[in-house]
């Protein structure tokens, strides 16, 4: 089956910097990958996804790119701000087949 | 908001106790999964249901048992609960299985004693 790793697991950036967070995945098969945020003691919310045929996708400050050859795909934060520190969680989905989450990045952004 | 709402929100219980934790979604979604998280928070799919047909199950123990009334309701038994069985489990639903976002409930904070 699937394999999701992400990476890192822990990344505190200074509030206005960047932050990326990468994912690679082991199906080549796999056409769908959603990014969550999971804000503490909250539910995981979409925040942006992205399909195969589609290299990059962005909305407002954050932005998401994908590499099927390479099988990775990154989530892209720009002007972090307090608001956006919260768990990130990449995910892979193969056609007709269930989600792969990956293990999670705790984002913390200093103000 | 109530798209995907799950009660209850925290259940504490002794170990050896049978519980169940509820699931509706007022969204008209063909797909419904559950969820569990543990203090690592690693988010580990464990059911999922296709218009009341169950279409995943994970390597869970059979005291997990999952049941949909239907398409609305995914319903999570679980028998002779165990310390280990300690988790948040969120339930999930989606238009269709795998291909587009999954709708997350609020989550039912689990505690064995």
């Amino acid at each position: 089956g699937e394999n999701v790793e992400q990476h890192p697991s822990t990344l505190s950036v200074q509030e206005g910097d960047s932050a990326v967070i990468k994912c690679t995945y082991s199906d080549s098969a796999s056409n769908y990958f959603p990014w969550y945020k999971q804000e503490l003691g909250k539910r995981p919310q979409l925040i942006i996804d992205i399909r195969s045929n589609v290299g990059e996708k962005k909305d407002q400050r954050i932005a998401v790119t994908l590499n099927k050859t390479a099988k990775h795909f990154s989530l892209h934060i720009t002007e972090t701000q307090p608001e956006d520190s919260a768990v990130y969680f990449c995910a892979a989905s193969p056609p007709f087949n269930k989600f792969y989450f990956g293990s999670g990045t705790k984002l913390n952004v200093k103000p | 908001d109530t798209a995907v709402s799950q009660t209850p929100k925290y259940l504490v219980t002794q170990m050896g106790n049978d519980k169940s934790i509820k699931c509706e979604q007022n969204l008209g979604h063909d797909t419904m999964y559950w969820y569990k998280q543990d203090s690592k928070k690693f988010l580990k799919i464990m059911f999922s249901y296709n218009n009341k047909e169950l279409i995943i199950n994970e390597t869970v123990p059979n005291r997990f048992s999952p049941k949909s009334p239907d398409k609305a309701h995914l319903n999570l038994h679980i028998n002779s609960l165990e310390l280990g069985d300690s988790a948040v489990y969120f339930c999930a639903s989606s238009p269709e299985f795998s291909l587009y976002e999954q709708y997350f409930g609020p989550g039912t904070r689990l505690t064995v004693t």
